[in-house]
Order: C-alpha cells, then sequence, then structure tokens
C-alpha cells in the first residue's frame, strides 16, 4: 500500500520557472491538502480539495494553483517560482472518520528557488 | 477560527527523564486534537488524536496526551525519553471536517 506518494523528492529552479509537484494517493480519499513547511512556522496550509472537481484556498495560496481531476491526483502547480517559494511541500490525503479526520502524509519535496 | 501554541520551539531532555510538550489551542466549538510527529528528512506520523471520547489520549511509542478544557490544552507526554524520541512534534486542531492547524513545532532533543 503506497500511501500518499509525492514527486519529485528534490527540485532546484530558477526565479520565473514554472513546475508540477505531483501527488497521488491510493486510499480513496475524497479530502486532500497541500502544506509548505518554514523552519519556525510548522505548516501553513496552501490549498485543499473535498473532492474532485472542488478545490479551496487555505492560509498562503498566492503563487499556487491546484486541480483536482481525479480523486487520486492533486498537484500543485508554481506559476512563476519566486526565492520565498524556497521550502518544503508536504501532500496529505485525509479519511473522514466518526470522531475526527486523520491526515496521511506524503514524504515531501524538497523545493529550492535560486 | 481555531489555532494552536506550541510554547517552546526547542526542549531538550535527558535519556529516561519525563518529556513534556505543551499544546494550547483556541476553537469555538469541541475540537479535534492531534498530535504529529516527523523524524528527520521525513513526512509526519499520527502519534495520537484525541476525538471526545476520553481525555486522556493514549498514542504509539509511549506516548500520551490530556484534554483539559478548562485549561484549553493538550499537552503531550511520555514517562521516561529514549534516544529514538528525539524528532519535532506537532500539535493540531481541526473542528469536525475543516483542514487541520498546526502549530509550528517543538524540537525535543533527547541528551544521553
Amino acid at each position: 500500500n503506497a500511501g500518499v506518494t509525492q514527486t519529485p523528492k528534490f527540485q532546484v529552479l530558477k526565479t520565473g520557472q514554472s513546475m508540477t509537484l505531483q501527488c497521488a494517493q491510493d486510499m480513496n480519499h475524497e479530502y486532500m491538502s497541500w502544506y509548505r513547511q518554514d523552519p519556525g512556522m510548522g505548516l501553513r496550509l496552501i490549498h485543499y480539495s473535498v473532492g474532485a472537481g472542488i478545490t479551496d484556498q487555505g492560509e498562503v495560496p498566492n503563487g499556487y494553483n491546484v486541480s483536482r481531476s481525479t480523486t487520486e491526483d492533486f498537484p500543485l502547480r508554481l506559476l512563476s517560482a519566486a526565492p520565498s517559494q524556497t521550502s518544503v511541500y508536504f501532500c496529505a490525503s485525509t479519511t473522514i472518520a466518526v470522531g475526527g479526520n486523520i491526515q496521511y502524509f506524503g514524504a515531501g519535496t524538497r523545493l529550492s528557488v535560486l | 477560527a481555531q489555532s494552536v501554541t506550541q510554547l517552546g520551539s526547542h526542549v531538550s531532555v535527558s535519556e529516561g527523564a519525563l518529556v513534556l510538550l505543551r499544546c494550547n489551542y483556541s476553537s469555538s466549538v469541541p475540537p479535534y486534537l492531534f498530535w504529529y510527529v516527523q523524524y528527520p528528512n521525513q513526512g509526519l506520523q499520527l502519534l495520537l488524536k484525541y476525538t471526545s471520547a476520553a481525555t486522556l489520549v493514549k498514542g504509539i511509542n509511549g506516548f500520551e496526551a490530556e484534554f483539559k478544557k478548562s485549561e484549553t490544552s493538550f499537552h503531550l507526554t511520555k514517562p521516561s525519553a529514549h534516544m529514538s524520541d528525539a524528532a519535532e512534534y506537532f500539535c493540531a486542531v481541526s473542528e469536525g471536517n475543516t483542514p487541520l492547524v498546526f502549530g509550528k513545532g517543538t524540537r525535543l532533543s533527547v541528551i544521553a
């Protein structure tokens, strides 16, 4: 059982370049999220999706775009990379259950923007 | 809106000593509360969660947390620290099916 798979694990971009961070889950969860993790800031929510075709903004959405065409995939697009987007990005897939949801995280993508 | 405050960005304990990581939350409705652990260069792993069934919650690796509504706290404890407990710990809150809101994390160091 793969769980949540993120690719690539590492990426270096130049300012202004665009790229897509991939996230796939095989648990048939409706709910998926993208976070960024920066030192001393914890995890901050970028975008999330409650099902195919439905997305919403989180705390820090600017500079990022998402779409959800299938239940399994939730890619995150950087439209024009900036040094401020240097971070570790985590995708999460959530099971909605009685007693609260549980998020399962991918291993992360370390992104450097030069 | 919900929020989480973790007191102490870095906690250092001796091996065998009590571990206490503090978390206070703010929520307008009865919350769901979580503790996650992150080992170096890895993703986050769920340690335990509070779902209103019991105020004392036991998790993996000998950790437990107690929900105290009057103090709006959900502190994480472990009676005896092990070297393998060195990691970063995150407290998180959710109101029903809303996205998790995380604290800024506490890095735990264990000294031999």
